[in-house]
């Protein structure tokens, strides 16, 4: 069964303190890891795609980065403003389709 | 804004109810995703359309149906409604049946179920 866990559930960072974000999955048919922000009520706004290990993405103060099993998403120097939900999603591949599999998301909150 | 949009924003029903929620995706796309968002589950996948047809199925409940017409949008249909269908529901589109691209997700139905 194709699982996927984020850690931590919750971090709190004042505003300039650098941290990151895990990902762990165990998937079959791995095509690619997706990264999303997800603000209260709203719906998730894609952020990265990574496809191989050793790959990294940047944009702005967000950095993705990919191994075998794990994903990272560091952030630098944070602001208020990126206070938000961080979901992790492997998309796996079934029968000529594929889907995501989300994480159930780290809840980052930057206090100014 | 994503381009894709979903109707209505908000919905109460009672308990044993049929609502239908309705996704229209962005412009091009043949694919539609969607999604249950619960506070404990987090986002899970029900269903995918490409082109009117079928293509995955994940945890979608036989209550729970769906379809995509010819104009591409698509609607899910939520019967015998009970307290633990009250969630976000999302929909999300993409290109293509599979490779390659990301999905880019709608504002949302939020779902109460009394």
């Amino acid at each position: 069964e194709d699982q996927v866990t984020q850690s931590p559930e919750a971090l709190r960072l004042q505003e300039g303190e650098s941290s990151s974000l895990n990902c762990s999955y165990t998937v079959s048919g791995l095509r690619g890891l997706f990264w999303y922000r997800q603000d209260p009520g709203k719906g998730p706004e894609f952020l990265f795609t990574l496809y191989s290990a050793g790959e990294e993405k940047e944009k702005e103060r967000l950095k993705a980065t990919l191994t075998k099993k794990e994903s990272f998403l560091h952030i630098t120097a944070p602001k208020p403003e990126d206070s938000a939900t961080y979901l992790c999603a492997p998309r796996t591949s079934q029968g000529g389709s594929e889907k995501l599999v989300f994480g159930k998301g780290t809840k980052l909150t930057v206090n100014p | 804004d994503s381009g894709v949009t979903q109707t209505p924003k908000h919905l109460i029903t009672a308990t044993g109810q049929r609502v239908t929620l309705r996704c229209s995706p962005r412009s091009g796309d043949l694919s539609v995703y969607w999604y249950q968002q619960s506070l404990d589950q987090g986002l899970q996948f029900l269903i995918q359309y490409y082109n009117g047809e079928e293509r995955a199925k994940g945890n979608i409940l036989e209550r729970f149906s769906a379809q995509q017409f010819p104009d591409l949008h698509s609607e899910l249909n939520l019967s015998s409604l009970e307290l633990g269908d009250s969630a976000l529901y999302f929909c999300a589109s993409s290109p293509r049946l599979a490779g390659g691209r990301e999905q880019f997700f709608g504002p949302g139905t939020r779902l109460t179920v009394l």
